[in-house]
């Protein structure tokens, strides 16, 4: 079945330092991938996707590239805010048709610390 | 402004009660979802919905039960038969780009 796999945290940064956030998986076939985040007591905030092999996502300085050959859809950002602590999650979808169902990772708590 | 709302933002549920979170989505999407989410785990999916009066159990459907009779619509009730429901529970939508956007959540605590 599918699976998506995110390194344990958490992790704790200071602020500009390099962020990456390993994410691998397991699915047949061609997945969509996502990185959502979450901060307290919030729903979930799409960060970015990519949708098929060497594509990379980008937004607000966060970016990931999927890589087939590794499975992997790691998050990465070059310079850190006290406002990125939050809790990220990578997902992957399969199938074409609407209502496709998501696989979500356990989550990545990251902390920034001024 | 488009997008979900779930209500309400806090629930409390005495012991063999049934207690119904609301979600409505304005965003014109045909699916709808139900998640389930606990301390340091993911989410784990409850029970979603392709279109309206259709919907199809998900990984940790037992114990609760949901309706699609709008569009808009796709409320969650914690049916007494679900022994541990405290959780924070999130509703989502997707439509023909198939990301799925998140609405902010129910927290349900038992008393």
């Amino acid at each position: 079945g599918n699976s998506v796999t995110q390194m344990e945290g958490p992790v704790t940064l200071s602020e500009e330092a390099f962020l990456t956030i390993n994410c691998t998986y397991t699915a047949t076939g061609y997945p969509s991938l996502f990185w959502y985040v979450q901060y307290p007591g919030e729903g979930l905030q799409l960060l970015l996707k990519a949708t098929k092999a060497d594509d990379k996502g980008s937004n607000k300085g966060f970016e990931a590239t999927y890589r087939k050959e590794t499975t992997s859809f790691h998050l990465e950002k070059g310079s850190v805010q006290v406002s990125d602590s939050a809790v990220y999650f990578c997902a992957l979808r399969r199938g074409e048709t609407s209502g496709s169902r998501l696989t979500f990772g356990e989550g990545t708590q990251l902390t920034v610390n001024p | 402004d488009g997008g979900i709302t779930q209500s309400p933002k806090y629930l409390f549920r005495k012991e063999g009660q049934n207690v119904t979170l609301s979600c409505e989505q304005n965003l014109n999407h045909d699916a709808m979802y139900w998640y389930r989410q606990d301390p340091g785990q993911g989410l784990r999916l409850i029970y979603y919905s392709q279109i309206v009066n259709d919907f199809q159990k998900g990984d940790i459907a037992e114990g609760y039960s949901v309706s699609r009779e709008k569009k808009e619509s796709f409320p969650l009730t914690v049916t007494s038969a679900q022994k541990n429901p405290t959780a924070f529970y999130l509703c989502a939508s997707s439509g023909a780009q198939e990301t799925q956007y998140f609405g902010p959540g129910t927290r349900l605590l038992v008393l």
